[in-house]
């Protein structure tokens, strides 16, 4: 089956820098692609998502890009705030096997 | 608009006992996902419903089942409980805007626990 690595584990980076999550996939039959944000005792929220026909996306500070050759994508957010600590997972739906693989999360901390 | 509601919102339950839970979507959303999220496991996909059908599985074993009303309501069923199926179990409702952008809201989680 399709397996996702996620890295790192735990990012921390004081307010206003850049934070970069990446993710890496198994299977070339993996199409779509969302990442999800967890905040400590909530729920997770879908943030953003793109497809295997899509290069890039960006919604306000926050960008995916995907390589499809090499199998990895990638959580951008820039200008960090005080509401973006929260444990974020990248995700990638395999067409073949029809089912979603999750990455192990990356717990992010942002300092003022 | 309410939310997507899960309950109950806890259980507990013994080995070998079988829990049902359930999940109302976000009032026309038709497609309902479930999830399981542990410490050790993380997330892991459940299934899918849409249209009262099952359209995707994830890598879970038969114990694990639901299905979906009318309504778009559902249930999911675990039978034959064992000690690590302790877990959050959540559900999502979520259509496909106009635009083709992918909505998707989650319930607060079922949590679960097995002794």
């Amino acid at each position: 089956g399709e397996n996702v690595e996620q890295h790192p584990s735990t990012l921390s980076v004081q307010e206003g820098d850049s934070a970069v999550i990446k993710c890496t996939y198994s299977d070339s039959a993996s199409n779509y692609f969302p990442w999800y944000k967890q905040e400590l005792g909530k729920r997770p929220q879908l943030i953003i998502d793109i497809r295997s026909n899509v290069g890039e996306k960006k919604d306000q500070r926050i960008a995916v890009t995907l390589n499809k050759t090499a199998k990895h994508f990638s959580l951008h957010i820039t200008e960090t705030q005080p509401e973006d600590p929260a444990v974020y997972f990248c995700a990638a739906w395999n067409s073949g096997y029809s089912t979603l693989t999750f990455g192990k999360g990356t717990m992010l901390l942002v300092s003022p | 608009k309410a939310g997507v509601t899960q309950t109950p919102r806890y259980l507990i339950k013994t080995r070998g006992q079988q829990v049902t839970l359930s999940c109302s979507p976000i009032s026309g959303h038709r497609s309902v996902s479930w999830y399981q999220q542990t410490p050790g496991q993380g997330l892991q996909f459940l299934f899918e419903y849409f249209s009262e059908t099952q359209r995707n599985k994830g890598n879970f074993p038969g114990r694990f089942s639901g299905r979906q009303f009318s309504n778009s309501r559902s249930e999911m069923n675990v039978s034959t409980l064992e000690l690590g199926d302790s877990a959050l179990y959540l559900c999502a409702s979520s259509y496909v805007r106009g635009d083709g952008k992918n909505i998707q809201y989650f319930g607060a989680g079922t949590r679960l626990s097995v002794l």
